[in-house]
């Protein structure tokens, strides 16, 4: 079936450090390419960060980006300088062929320490 | 506003009893879900509703069952709690039709422990 892995647990960077949370997914079940990251603030429900639906583009929002790298099979999520605020639980989920089937990845709590 | 809730947001229950979650939005969209995620597992999806009385089994959907008599509720009942049913439980709701147009909405989840 559809599996997805991403960077385990927490990852605690400091404030204006750069992040990288990586997303791998097995390509034999996707059906096409639609890659989102869905961010869960504290005490919220998901939400979209981004999402991206075709191979080599580049999707970003609030300074994330997330490039589809469809010969890697990665959609990892990067930021340049982080701040405190986005201290969150990040999830990695690719789209199946299936009508609005999200695969989600076990999510990167990430803490920002000032 | 654009929300989904879930009632309640904590939970605890006896093994063996009845358990109802619900979940409501206020966006008029036609499909909702219920999803449970346990530690160190992404997700796992336990229904789809496309629209009130049409539902459809997820990945995991034994021990559950659902109920959408309006549009903009969907809710969660589990006959019998067992201990493996201890999880946190999403709610979401989508517009219907396509699929990478379509961002699903979540409400914060709702923490179930069964004893």
């Amino acid at each position: 079936g559809d599996s997805v892995t991403q960077t385990e647990g927490q990852v605690t960077v400091s404030e204006s450090k750069s992040l990288i949370i990586n997303c791998t997914y097995s390509a034999t079940s996707i059906g096409y390419p639609n890659l989102f990251w869905y961010v869960r603030y504290p005490g919220e429900g998901l939400q979209l960060l981004l999402k991206v639906i075709t191979a080599g583009q580049k999707g970003s929002s609030r300074g994330f980006e997330a490039t589809y790298n469809k010969e890697a099979t990665s959609f990892h999520l990067q930021k340049a300088s982080v701040q405190e605020s986005d201290s969150a639980v990040y999830y990695c989920a690719p789209l199946s062929g299936s009508f609005n089937k999200l695969t989600f990845g076990a999510g990167t709590r990430l803490a920002v320490c000032p | 506003d654009m929300k989904v809730t879930q009632m309640p947001r904590y939970l605890i229950k006896r093994m063996g009893e009845n358990v109802l979650l619900e979940c409501g939005q206020d966006m008029s969209h036609e499909t909702m879900y219920w999803y449970r995620q346990d530690p160190g597992l992404g997700l796992q999806l336990i229904y789809i509703s496309y629209d009130v009385d049409s539902n459809s089994e997820g990945d995991i959907p034994k021990g559950y069952r659902v109920s959408r008599k309006k549009r903009e509720h969907f809710s969660l009942i589990l006959d019998s709690a067992k201990t493996n049913q201890t999880s946190v439980y999403f709610c979401a709701s989508s517009f219907g039709g396509g699929s990478s147009q379509n961002t699903l909405y979540f409400g914060a989840g709702t923490r179930l422990s069964v004893l």
